[in-house]
């Protein structure tokens, strides 16, 4: 399997929602990515794991919680979201030390 | 923290033409250098990429060179074709893992038939 995957597609919520997004590889990397994607902008890096520890936080709000649960899933929580918050969740992987990041479909969230 | 300019931000040209995208960095610290083609509605995805230690790279009709002096390094695409069609993204990174990825703002590349 040489894909990320990622669930859902697409995601509605209501400002007072609690979802999470799903992703998943199995490419037996152990350096896994979340970034936020606007509309005809670059992806921004939210959050990096590494060995399933968390390595890098850019300064993301506390309604964005990610999760690493094994070295093959990645979740980021959703809690209390703002419409500014809508864009394309990108979810992308490595192998540690190495430089290519595999990227996901991407999530695209809605938030009303 | 790293800072990528990307330019131009549009670019059209004609089948069989060369296209050419030029990135500036700032942080010195910089050494790793990836292009991402993203076609409307896909993922992000890497054509080439470039370490410090190297000043230029070649993949079939896909070029990347480094100036590490200048903070610049371009991306140059041969005989386009209409699939070539998409929005890049240079980035760069100051680690050799490629963690810490900053982007550049984004071309729109067309290539007309």
């Amino acid at each position: 399997d040489t894909e990320v995957t990622q669930t859902p597609k697409h995601l509605v919520m209501g400002m007072t929602n609690k979802k999470s997004l799903k992703c998943e590889q199995h490419m037996g990397h152990r350096a896994m990515y979340w970034y936020k994607q606007k509309a005809k902008k670059p992806p921004e890096l939210m959050f990096v794991y590494s060995y399933e520890k968390l390595s890098i936080n850019e300064s993301v709000p506390s309604r964005f919680s990610p999760e690493c649960p094994n070295s093959s899933l990645l979740n980021l929580h959703l809690h209390a979201l703002q419409p500014e918050d809508s864009a394309l969740y990108l979810c992308a992987s490595s192998r540690a030390g190495r430089g290519e990041q595999f990227f996901g479909p991407g999530t695209r969230l809605t938030v009303l | 923290g790293e800072n990528v300019e990307q330019h131009p931000s549009t670019l059209s040209v004609q089948e069989g033409d060369s296209a050419v995208i030029k990135c500036t960095y700032s942080d010195s610290a910089s050494n790793y250098f990836p292009w991402y083609k993203q076609e409307l509605g896909k993922r992000p995805q890497l054509i080439i990429d470039i370490r410090s230690n190297v000043g230029e790279k070649k993949d079939q009709r896909i070029a990347v060179t480094l100036n590490k002096t200048a903070k610049h390094f371009s991306l140059h695409i041969t005989e386009t074709q209409p699939e070539d069609s998409a929005v890049y993204f240079c980035a760069a990174s100051p680690d050799n893992a490629g963690n810490m990825l900053t982007f550049g703002g984004g071309t729109r590349l067309m290539v007309k038939p």
